[in-house]
Protein backbone atom coordinates (compact mmCIF):
# COMPACT_ATOMS: atom_id res chain seq x y z
CA UNK A 1 0.00 0.00 0.00
CA UNK A 2 1.53 3.72 -0.57
CA UNK A 3 1.30 6.55 1.73
CA UNK A 4 2.28 9.64 2.19
CA UNK A 5 2.17 12.06 5.02
CA UNK A 6 2.79 15.49 5.86
CA UNK A 7 3.44 16.21 9.29
CA UNK A 8 2.77 19.84 9.58
CA UNK A 9 -1.16 20.78 8.93
CA UNK A 10 -0.30 24.26 9.20
CA UNK A 11 2.92 26.26 8.64
CA UNK A 12 3.33 30.07 9.07
CA UNK A 13 6.60 32.10 8.59
CA UNK A 14 7.55 35.20 7.56
CA UNK A 15 8.06 37.09 4.71
CA UNK A 16 11.51 36.23 3.50
CA UNK A 17 12.46 33.61 5.99
CA UNK A 18 12.81 29.91 4.92
CA UNK A 19 10.31 27.83 4.34
CA UNK A 20 10.22 23.79 4.68
CA UNK A 21 7.31 21.57 4.10
CA UNK A 22 7.70 17.85 4.73
CA UNK A 23 6.57 14.75 3.08
CA UNK A 24 7.27 11.43 3.90
CA UNK A 25 6.11 8.58 2.05
CA UNK A 26 5.78 4.70 2.03
CA UNK A 27 5.79 2.63 -1.36
CA UNK A 28 7.77 -0.63 -2.01
CA UNK A 29 8.27 -0.05 -5.76
CA UNK A 30 9.99 3.32 -7.55
CA UNK A 31 7.78 6.30 -6.86
CA UNK A 32 7.11 9.60 -9.15
CA UNK A 33 6.50 12.00 -6.31
CA UNK A 34 4.62 15.43 -6.94
CA UNK A 35 3.97 18.46 -5.07
CA UNK A 36 0.32 20.16 -5.75
CA UNK A 37 -0.46 23.65 -5.16
CA UNK A 38 -3.72 25.02 -4.29
CA UNK A 39 -3.89 29.40 -4.17
CA UNK A 40 -6.92 30.57 -2.56
CA UNK A 41 -10.15 30.17 -5.09
CA UNK A 42 -7.89 28.52 -7.78
CA UNK A 43 -8.04 24.40 -8.56
CA UNK A 44 -5.33 22.49 -7.63
CA UNK A 45 -2.19 22.37 -10.22
CA UNK A 46 1.49 20.91 -10.26
CA UNK A 47 3.95 22.76 -8.76
CA UNK A 48 7.04 20.64 -9.45
CA UNK A 49 7.57 16.54 -9.64
CA UNK A 50 11.50 15.21 -8.83
CA UNK A 51 11.83 13.75 -11.91
CA UNK A 52 12.09 17.12 -13.67
CA UNK A 53 14.55 18.45 -10.92
CA UNK A 54 14.08 21.81 -11.66
CA UNK A 55 13.21 25.06 -9.59
CA UNK A 56 9.73 26.77 -9.94
CA UNK A 57 8.97 29.41 -8.08
CA UNK A 58 12.21 29.17 -5.93
CA UNK A 59 10.93 25.83 -4.89
CA UNK A 60 12.40 22.75 -4.85
CA UNK A 61 12.46 19.33 -3.75
CA UNK A 62 14.82 16.70 -2.97
CA UNK A 63 13.83 12.36 -3.29
CA UNK A 64 15.49 10.83 -0.60
CA UNK A 65 14.78 7.13 -1.38
CA UNK A 66 16.93 6.57 2.47
CA UNK A 67 14.62 9.02 3.98
CA UNK A 68 11.70 7.88 2.10
CA UNK A 69 11.11 11.67 2.09
CA UNK A 70 10.52 14.52 -0.63
CA UNK A 71 10.36 17.83 1.32
CA UNK A 72 10.10 21.33 -0.28
CA UNK A 73 12.13 24.10 0.01
CA UNK A 74 12.43 27.66 -0.71
CA UNK A 75 14.82 29.58 0.84
CA UNK A 76 13.21 33.32 1.38
CA UNK A 77 9.36 32.69 1.12
CA UNK A 78 7.07 35.51 -0.56
CA UNK A 79 3.61 36.71 0.86
CA UNK A 80 2.12 34.90 -2.44
CA UNK A 81 3.14 31.55 -1.68
CA UNK A 82 0.60 31.58 0.77
CA UNK A 83 -1.43 28.46 0.01
CA UNK A 84 -2.69 25.32 0.47
CA UNK A 85 -0.02 22.57 -0.62
CA UNK A 86 0.05 18.49 -1.34
CA UNK A 87 2.64 16.17 -1.79
CA UNK A 88 1.52 13.20 -3.84
CA UNK A 89 2.77 9.76 -5.36
CA UNK A 90 2.06 8.48 -8.43
CA UNK A 91 2.53 4.73 -8.80
CA UNK A 92 2.71 4.90 -12.44
CA UNK A 93 -0.26 2.63 -13.02
CA UNK A 94 -2.73 5.56 -12.80
CA UNK A 95 -3.10 6.24 -9.14
CA UNK A 96 -2.07 8.58 -7.00
CA UNK A 97 -2.28 9.04 -3.58
CA UNK A 98 -2.02 12.46 -1.84
CA UNK A 99 -1.06 13.62 1.74
CA UNK A 100 -3.29 15.96 4.16
CA UNK A 101 -2.00 18.85 2.93
CA UNK A 102 -0.19 21.46 4.59
CA UNK A 103 -1.21 25.05 4.72
CA UNK A 104 1.19 28.03 4.44
CA UNK A 105 0.90 31.25 5.44
CA UNK A 106 3.37 33.63 4.49
CA UNK A 107 3.28 36.67 7.08
CA UNK A 108 4.42 40.72 5.52
CA UNK B 1 -6.92 23.46 -24.60
CA UNK B 2 -9.58 23.57 -22.29
CA UNK B 3 -8.71 22.34 -19.19
CA UNK B 4 -10.93 19.97 -17.08
CA UNK B 5 -14.55 20.93 -16.86
CA UNK B 6 -17.12 19.57 -13.97
CA UNK B 7 -20.67 19.74 -13.51
CA UNK B 8 -22.51 20.79 -11.59
CA UNK B 9 -20.79 23.13 -9.93
CA UNK B 10 -22.31 23.56 -6.41
CA UNK B 11 -25.63 21.12 -5.51
CA UNK B 12 -27.48 20.59 -2.25
CA UNK B 13 -29.17 17.09 -1.74
CA UNK B 14 -30.80 15.60 1.43
CA UNK B 15 -30.31 12.37 2.75
CA UNK B 16 -31.26 9.07 0.89
CA UNK B 17 -31.05 10.71 -2.44
CA UNK B 18 -28.77 9.93 -5.02
CA UNK B 19 -26.34 12.43 -6.95
CA UNK B 20 -24.58 12.30 -11.03
CA UNK B 21 -21.55 14.39 -10.72
CA UNK B 22 -19.93 15.03 -14.44
CA UNK B 23 -16.26 15.63 -16.00
CA UNK B 24 -15.05 16.04 -18.98
CA UNK B 25 -11.20 15.57 -18.96
CA UNK B 26 -9.28 17.91 -21.30
CA UNK B 27 -8.88 16.53 -25.06
CA UNK B 28 -6.68 13.60 -25.58
CA UNK B 29 -6.29 12.90 -21.68
CA UNK B 30 -7.56 9.06 -21.49
CA UNK B 31 -7.34 9.12 -17.45
CA UNK B 32 -9.53 10.21 -15.36
CA UNK B 33 -9.12 9.98 -11.70
CA UNK B 34 -11.95 10.96 -9.04
CA UNK B 35 -11.18 12.41 -5.51
CA UNK B 36 -13.27 13.63 -2.32
CA UNK B 37 -11.33 16.46 -0.65
CA UNK B 38 -13.02 17.72 2.83
CA UNK B 39 -11.13 19.92 5.89
CA UNK B 40 -10.11 17.47 7.65
CA UNK B 41 -9.09 14.98 5.72
CA UNK B 42 -7.56 15.96 2.47
CA UNK B 43 -7.81 14.41 -0.68
CA UNK B 44 -9.38 11.16 -0.76
CA UNK B 45 -8.86 8.48 -3.37
CA UNK B 46 -12.17 7.36 -5.02
CA UNK B 47 -11.44 5.48 -8.45
CA UNK B 48 -9.25 5.94 -11.80
CA UNK B 49 -10.48 4.86 -15.17
CA UNK B 50 -8.86 4.53 -18.61
CA UNK B 51 -10.19 3.44 -21.59
CA UNK B 52 -13.87 3.03 -20.08
CA UNK B 53 -12.44 1.09 -17.54
CA UNK B 54 -11.89 0.93 -13.59
CA UNK B 55 -8.01 0.30 -13.36
CA UNK B 56 -7.58 1.56 -9.43
CA UNK B 57 -10.25 2.19 -6.89
CA UNK B 58 -9.90 3.48 -3.31
CA UNK B 59 -11.42 2.43 -0.11
CA UNK B 60 -15.52 4.12 -0.37
CA UNK B 61 -18.13 2.11 0.20
CA UNK B 62 -19.83 1.09 -2.74
CA UNK B 63 -22.33 3.75 -2.62
CA UNK B 64 -19.85 5.81 -5.06
CA UNK B 65 -19.71 4.04 -8.17
CA UNK B 66 -18.10 5.85 -11.57
CA UNK B 67 -17.69 4.88 -15.00
CA UNK B 68 -16.22 6.27 -18.08
CA UNK B 69 -17.84 6.82 -21.87
CA UNK B 70 -16.07 6.04 -25.37
CA UNK B 71 -15.20 10.16 -25.10
CA UNK B 72 -13.05 9.93 -21.88
CA UNK B 73 -15.88 12.12 -20.36
CA UNK B 74 -16.84 10.57 -16.84
CA UNK B 75 -19.59 10.37 -14.36
CA UNK B 76 -19.67 9.56 -10.73
CA UNK B 77 -22.66 8.31 -8.83
CA UNK B 78 -23.17 8.22 -4.73
CA UNK B 79 -26.22 6.78 -3.74
CA UNK B 80 -27.95 7.00 -0.62
CA UNK B 81 -26.52 10.25 0.16
CA UNK B 82 -25.28 10.67 4.20
CA UNK B 83 -24.38 13.38 5.81
CA UNK B 84 -20.86 12.85 5.77
CA UNK B 85 -20.28 12.60 2.34
CA UNK B 86 -20.86 16.67 2.10
CA UNK B 87 -17.47 17.67 0.22
CA UNK B 88 -16.06 18.86 -2.80
CA UNK B 89 -15.07 16.29 -5.29
CA UNK B 90 -12.46 17.21 -7.58
CA UNK B 91 -11.85 15.34 -11.20
CA UNK B 92 -8.39 15.39 -12.63
CA UNK B 93 -7.59 13.69 -15.96
CA UNK B 94 -3.75 12.95 -17.10
CA UNK B 95 -2.00 11.44 -20.09
CA UNK B 96 -2.25 7.30 -19.51
CA UNK B 97 -0.42 5.76 -21.67
CA UNK B 98 3.02 8.31 -21.76
CA UNK B 99 2.21 8.06 -18.08
CA UNK B 100 3.89 10.70 -16.80
CA UNK B 101 1.67 11.20 -13.61
CA UNK B 102 0.94 14.54 -13.38
CA UNK B 103 -2.91 15.23 -13.00
CA UNK B 104 -4.77 18.48 -14.26
CA UNK B 105 -8.01 19.06 -11.78
CA UNK B 106 -11.06 20.64 -12.23
CA UNK B 107 -12.40 23.02 -10.23
CA UNK B 108 -15.23 20.86 -8.45
CA UNK B 109 -18.23 20.08 -7.32
CA UNK B 110 -19.41 21.05 -4.37
CA UNK B 111 -22.38 18.53 -2.73
CA UNK B 112 -23.98 19.16 0.59
CA UNK B 113 -26.01 16.79 1.99
CA UNK B 114 -28.64 18.42 4.08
Amino acid sequence: AQRVTQPEKLLSVFKGAPVELKCNYSYSGSPELFWYVQYSRQRLQLLLRHISRESIKGFTADLNKGETSFHLKKPFAQEEDSAMYYCALNDGAGKSTFGDGTTLTVKP
Amino acid sequence: KAGVTQTPRYLIKTRGQQVTLSCSPISGHRSVSWYQQTPGQGLQFLFEYFSETQRNKGNFPGRFSGRQFSNSRSEMNVSTLELGDSALYLCASSLAGQDTGELFFGEGSRLTVL
